[in-house]
């Protein structure tokens, strides 16, 4: 079975310090995870996917992940936040072989000024 | 590139009563996929076509929903007899590849309320 935990329903920054979004992962086999955006009213979007290369991947808009088998964890990080980051954010796993996408239940990024 | 479209955005029914939802995938994406998201969770899997064949369905596809490809472009999905449970935003995603690692592109979904 597979599974993400995303460890807050909310998080929030001031623009321009840095965002950290937790996820953790259960898995029996070697996962691929990614991170998909959700904006109001907007369709979901990858940000970024780690597929068993490089454990630290980088995505759009400055956005990166690091892949850390030890513990487990996918989380999502970003140096400086900007207003138009304000979004929900869903933690993905699937497995090689299948292709479904078990999504988590999602952080909600909120940005003040 | 138009993106992967969902028609109606909205829908308002009664229980009881049937409905129809229509997702025109990205051209030439061989996979499409709906996904059902209630409020506080996160999408969750349904069903997926490879071309018109429907390789997969979670077991929270119940008999009430059917899904369809025929032509291997766009898909309808089908709840019947539609209950307050099944209110939820349905969405669609496709992809071009046939792994499960290739970008799955989502449209804007359908937001079915059932009164």
């Amino acid at each position: 079975a597979q599974s993400v935990t995303q460890l807050d329903s909310h998080v929030s920054v001031s623009e321009g310090t840095p965002v950290l979004l937790r996820c953790n992962y259960s898995s029996s086999y070697s996962p691929s995870l990614f991170w998909y955006v959700q904006h109001p009213n907007k369709g979901l979007q990858l940000l970024l996917k780690y597929t068993s290369a490089a454990t630290l991947v980088k995505g759009i808009n400055g956005f990166e992940a690091e892949f850390k088998k030890s513990e487990t964890s996918f989380h999502l990080t970003k140096p400086s936040a900007h207003m138009s980051d304000a979004a929900e954010y869903f933690c993905v796993v699937t497995l090689g072989g299948y292709s479904t996408l078990t999504f988590g239940k999602g952080t909600m990024l909120l940005v003040s000024p | 590139d138009t993106g992967v479209s969902q028609d109606p955005r909205h829908k308002i029914t009664k229980r009881g009563q049937n409905v129809t939802f229509r997702c025109d995938p990205i051209s030439e994406h061989n996979r499409l996929y709906w996904y059902r998201q209630t409020l506080g969770q996160g999408p969750e899997f349904l069903t997926y076509f490879q071309n018109e064949a429907q390789l997969e369905k979670s077991r929270l596809l119940s008999d009430r929903f059917s899904a369809e490809r025929p032509k291997g472009s766009f898909s309808t999905l089908e709840i019947q007899r539609t209950e307050q449970g099944d209110s939820a935003m349905y969405l669609c995603a496709s992809s071009q590849g046939t792994t499960p690692t290739d970008t799955q592109y989502f449209g804007p979904g359908t937001r079915l309320t059932v009164l």
